[in-house]
């Protein structure tokens, strides 16, 4: 069975760093590429930031390029994404999924992060 | 990268009604388009993938058409459960995109 757990959000003061990560478990992560998409209040999703299987091609949204770093470890099984820099408009809740390509599609249950002043 | 463009939204339907949704691509994704159900504290619900194939599990008042830059969601027979945001999503290219969403709303 395939599970999908984000951890690391909070509550964060602007300018300040949180990293998120996604511990995965029921597939070969190493085969897939992986993505974070985040949702903020009263608005839709939006994708973050996406990593090839093989760590060699990143994408990131213009909104958080040159703040957010996406890496992972596939002797881990885990995703992360490392957040600087953090605006109050990165306040969302962070989902991690395995490449969103048909079905099956698999999300984590997503983590809340916070930023604040 | 490619957008994707919904409407309408929001969108507001009695229970029993048919409602459709479109979805509408910047450029040729052919059918590499998912549709998702999003209810808050959850994570997104696939409905329909490769644009027209129903996801196992999920009732047959949904369906997905479409090719090319133009895809529709439909609800035959709006239910109370079906109240919920409903998203389009692109693999045709990284980066994997979404539409901004239709929240669907009972009148």
């Amino acid at each position: 069975q395939v599970h999908l757990v984000e951890s690391g959000g909070g509550l964060v003061k602007t300018g300040g760093s949180l990293r998120l990560s996604c511990t995965t478990s029921g597939f070969t992560f190493r085969d897939y590429y992986m993505g974070w998409i985040r949702q903020a209040p009263g608005k839709g999703l939006e994708w973050v930031s996406y990593i090839s299987h093989d760590d060699d091609t990143k994408y990131y949204a213009d909104s958080v390029k040159g703040r957010f770093t996406v890496s992972r470890d596939n002797a881990k099984n885990s995703l992360y994404l490392q957040m600087n820099r953090l605006r109050a408009e990165d306040t969302a809740i962070y989902f991690c999924a395995r490449d969103l390509v048909g079905s099956p599609a698999y999300w984590g249950q997503g983590t809340l992060v916070t930023v604040s002043s | 990268d490619i957008q994707l463009t919904q409407s309408p939204s929001p969108l507001s339907a009695s229970v029993g009604d048919r409602v459709t949704i479109t979805c509408q691509a910047s450029q040729d994704i052919s059918h590499y388009l998912n549709w998702y159900q999003h209810k808050p504290g959850k994570a997104p619900k696939l409905l329909i993938y490769d644009a027209s194939n129903l996801e196992r599990g999920v009732p047959s008042r949904f369906s997905g058409s479409g090719s090319g830059t133009e895809f529709t969601l439909t609800i035959t027979s709006l239910q109370p459960e079906d109240i919920a945001t409903y998203y389009c999503q692109q693999y045709s290219n990284l980066p994997r995109t979404f539409g901004q969403g239709t929240k669907l709303e009972i009148k």
